[in-house]
C-alpha cells in the first residue's frame, strides 16, 4: 500500500515569495490534515479536511495561508507571501475515518520550507 | 479545552536500560491518547494508542503505555532500550470525533552504547 506522498521535500525561498506544497493521501482515506512543525516543537494542526470539506481551520493564518482539496483526494497548501517565521516542516497526514481517536493518522515525510 | 505536556525535552539512557518518557494530559472529554515516533528526516509513525479499552496498551517495538486517569498521565515505557530507539517521541491527545488533536512538544530520546 502506497503511503502519503508529499512534494517537494525541500524548498528554499525568500521572504514575500510564494510557495505551494502538494499532498496525495493514502487511497480511500477520507480525512486529510496539514500540520506545521517548527524546529523544536510538536506539530500544530493548520487545517483538517473531511473529503473536500473543511472540518477545522481555526489555526490557519488565513491572511497568507490557503489550502484546498477540490476533488476530495489530493490537496495543496499555499503560502503567499511567506514570512521568516514560516520556516518549518509541513506535514500532511490522512486517516481512514474522521478523527485521530477512531483511526490511526498516517503521515508523509514532510516538506521542509526555509524562508530567507 | 485539551492540552498535553511532555515533562522532559530530552532523555538519555544507556543501551539495555529501561526507558521512561512522561506525558500528562488535560481534556474535557474522555480522551484518546497516542504516542508517535519520529526518526530523523522521516515521517511520524504511530507507536500505540489508547481509546478507552484496556488501560495498559502495548505498541510496536516493545513499547507500552499505561493510562492513569487519576494522575492524568500516559507515560511511555520500554524495558530495554536499543540504539534504534533514538528518535523524537510525541504524546498526542484527541477529543471526541478527533477534533482538536493536540501534539506535545516532543521528547528526544538519546541511547548511549
Amino acid at each position: 500500500e502506497a503511503g502519503v506522498a508529499q512534494s517537494p521535500r525541500y524548498k528554499i525561498i525568500e521572504k514575500r515569495q510564494s510557495v505551494a506544497f502538494w499532498c496525495n493521501p493514502i487511497s480511500g482515506h477520507a480525512t486529510l490534515y496539514w500540520y506545521q512543525q517548527i524546529l523544536g516543537q510538536g506539530p500544530k494542526l493548520l487545517i483538517q479536511f473531511q473529503n473536500n470539506g473543511v472540518v477545522d481551520d481555526s489555526q490557519l493564518p488565513k491572511d497568507r495561508f490557503s489550502a484546498e482539496r477540490l476533488k476530495g483526494v489530493d490537496s495543496t497548501l499555499k503560502i503567499q507571501p511567506a514570512k521568516l517565521e514560516d520556516s518549518a516542516v509541513y506535514l500532511c497526514a490522512s486517516s481512514l475515518v474522521q478523527g485521530a481517536n477512531t483511526g490511526e493518522l498516517f503521515f508523509g515525510e514532510g516538506s521542509r520550507l526555509t524562508v530567507l | 479545552a485539551q492540552s498535553v505536556t511532555q515533562l522532559d525535552s530530552h532523555v538519555s539512557v544507556s543501551e539495555g536500560t529501561p526507558v521512561l518518557l512522561r506525558c500528562n494530559y488535560s481534556s474535557s472529554y474522555s480522551p484518546s491518547l497516542f504516542w508517535y515516533v519520529q526518526h530523523p528526516n522521516k515521517g511520524l509513525q504511530l507507536l500505540l494508542k489508547y481509546t478507552s479499552a484496556a488501560t495498559l496498551v502495548k505498541g510496536i517495538n516493545g513499547f507500552e503505555a499505561e493510562f492513569k486517569k487519576s494522575e492524568t498521565s500516559f507515560h511511555l515505557t520500554k524495558p530495554s532500550a536499543h540504539m534504534s530507539d533514538a528518535a523524537e517521541y510525541f504524546c498526542v491527545v484527541s477529543g471526541n470525533g478527533g477534533f482538536k488533536t493536540i501534539f506535545g512538544a516532543g521528547t528526544r530520546l538519546f541511547v548511549k552504547a
